[in-house]
């Protein structure tokens, strides 16, 4: 199975900062099976980024993702309340789909 | 609208079989996967397997021997049907439509917490 490791495990970031996480995989995928998901807590998770950097439908322009390969990122320009949750990257190029082990937004 | 409801028992006893409904609208089974995500409380997501437009299935190795899923198209209905629970089965489960392309999940039901006690 593809390992996907996700850096940093936890952010605290200021309101307006902008936040990038990091997802590596142990294998190289290609970039249309990488993806991104938000949950907030108490919630289910939500699909933020599909195939590395196309947004969902309602996802607002701050949120955006790049990569390719092994090493993908997802970015929020410029971090409001709304956005605290945990991110999860995801791939599904090789079976099983797996989920890295998330990222914990906070706000200072 | 896209939804995806999840439905079944929230306490199970180990060694008992557990019985999960994902019913969903606004898309046809037929046209579409759904998978099954689990999550353990305070964990992250897990894959556990998914049911593919053309009824045919793909399951997780750790769960597969234990596990099923199956679907009743008329009814909008999937199924997953899981034995010898254990303790470490606890979570909440959830369903999610799977795009049959690039594999991701694009809509997700509101997750049924279970709980595997004695």
């Amino acid at each position: 199975a593809i390992v996907l490791n996700q850096s940093p495990s936890s952010i605290i970031a200021s309101q307006g900062e902008k936040v990038t996480i990091t997802c590596r995989a142990n294998s190289s995928l290609s970039s249309n099976y990488l993806h991104w998901y938000q949950q907030k807590p108490g919630a289910f998770p939500k699909l933020v980024i599909y195939s590395t950097s196309y947004r969902a439908s309602g996802v607002p322009f701050r949120f955006s993702g790049s990569g390719s390969g092994t090493s993908y990122s997802f970015t929020i320009s410029r971090v409001e309340a709304e956005d605290v949750a945990t991110y999860y990257c995801q791939q599904g190029s090789s079976n099983p789909p797996t989920f890295g082990a998330g990222t914990k937004l906070e706000l200072k | 609208q896209v939804q995806l409801e999840e439905s079944g028992p929230g306490l199970m006893q180990p060694s008992e079989t557990l019985s999960l409904t994902c019913t969903v609208s606004g898309f046809s089974l037929s046209n579409n996967g759904v998978g099954w995500v689990r999550q353990p409380l305070g964990k992250g997501l897990v894959w556990m397997g998914t049911i593919w437009a053309a009824g045919s299935t793909n399951y997780n190795s750790a769960v597969q021997s234990r596990l099923s899923i199956s679907r009743d198209t008329s009814k909008s209905q999937v199924f997953l049907k899981m034995n010898s629970l254990q303790p470490e089965d606890t979570g909440t489960y959830y369903c999610a439509r799977q795009s049959r392309v690039y594999y991701y999940f694009d809509y997700w039901g509101q997750g049924v917490m279970v709980t595997v006690s004695s």
